[in-house]
């Protein structure tokens, strides 16, 4: 059972335009969630969180938002630039006990110049 | 650089051969966790160790093991290798080992079994 849900494997933006990267949950008792970025050969690099206390958290060009009531979250770029182009994970902490964090399966990011 | 270290980067054997991957976490951090990407899968958590003892265990095989040493290093250990565990294996540490706590990544092991 996937908990953590990106639906989208592939986003396709011009560069300066918003990308605005997608991800849904299933387990209401999630209280928190973050964001990864991964360049290929490289880990993922923690990108920007929120706590479900909020609905927005800002962090310079990336804003992620969240809908309690419709379990999704959203990652947005504005502008997206060429070096955002990655794969995107959404994680949210476990909850039963054997996993710190599960992941969505990512999403791949490419920003065309 | 995320301040956690990960060697080999690369390591290439054969079916039914053990190998060991080592991480070194970020300075002060106490958990290590590792995890497994394979081919258009996300990642899977396998096993996490505080202050080393294991703390919380995900997707391991029983062919796998690991452990954290005194100075905090930890090792995974493969054995038995079959081609199915060709992957992506990422280390990554936190400070305290509670769920949400943000997580720094290796760069990761990349392992071919032939």
């Amino acid at each position: 059972d996937q908990q953590v849900k990106q639906n989208s494997p592939s986003l396709s933006v011009q560069e300066g335009r918003i990308s605005i990267l997608n991800c849904d949950y299933t387990n209401s008792m999630f209280d928190y969630f973050l964001w990864y970025k991964k360049y290929p050969a490289e880990g993922p690099t923690f990108l920007i969180s929120i706590s479900s206390i909020k609905d927005k958290n800002e962090d310079g060009r990336f804003t992620v938002f969240l809908n309690k009531s419709a379990k999704h979250l959203s990652l947005h770029i504005v502008p997206s630039q060429p070096g955002d182009s990655a794969v995107y994970f959404c994680a949210a902490p476990g909850l039963s006990g054997n996993t710190p964090l599960v992941f969505g399966k990512g999403t791949r990011l490419s920003v065309i110049a | 650089d995320s301040g956690v270290t990960q060697t080999p980067k690369h390591l290439i054997t054969a079916t039914g051969q053990r190998v060991t991957l080592r991480c070194s976490p970020r300075s002060g951090d106490l958990s290590v966790y590792w995890y497994q990407q394979s081919l258009d899968q996300g990642l899977q958590f396998l096993i996490q160790y505080y202050n080393g003892e294991e703390r919380a265990k995900g997707n391991i095989l029983e062919r796998f093991s690991a452990q954290q040493f005194p100075d905090l290093h930890s090792e995974l250990n493969l054995s038995s290798l079959e081609l199915g565990d060709s992957a992506l294996y990422f280390c990554a540490s936190s400070v305290q080992p509670g769920e949400g706590e943000t997580q720094y990544f290796g760069p990761g092991t990349r392992l071919l079994v032939l």
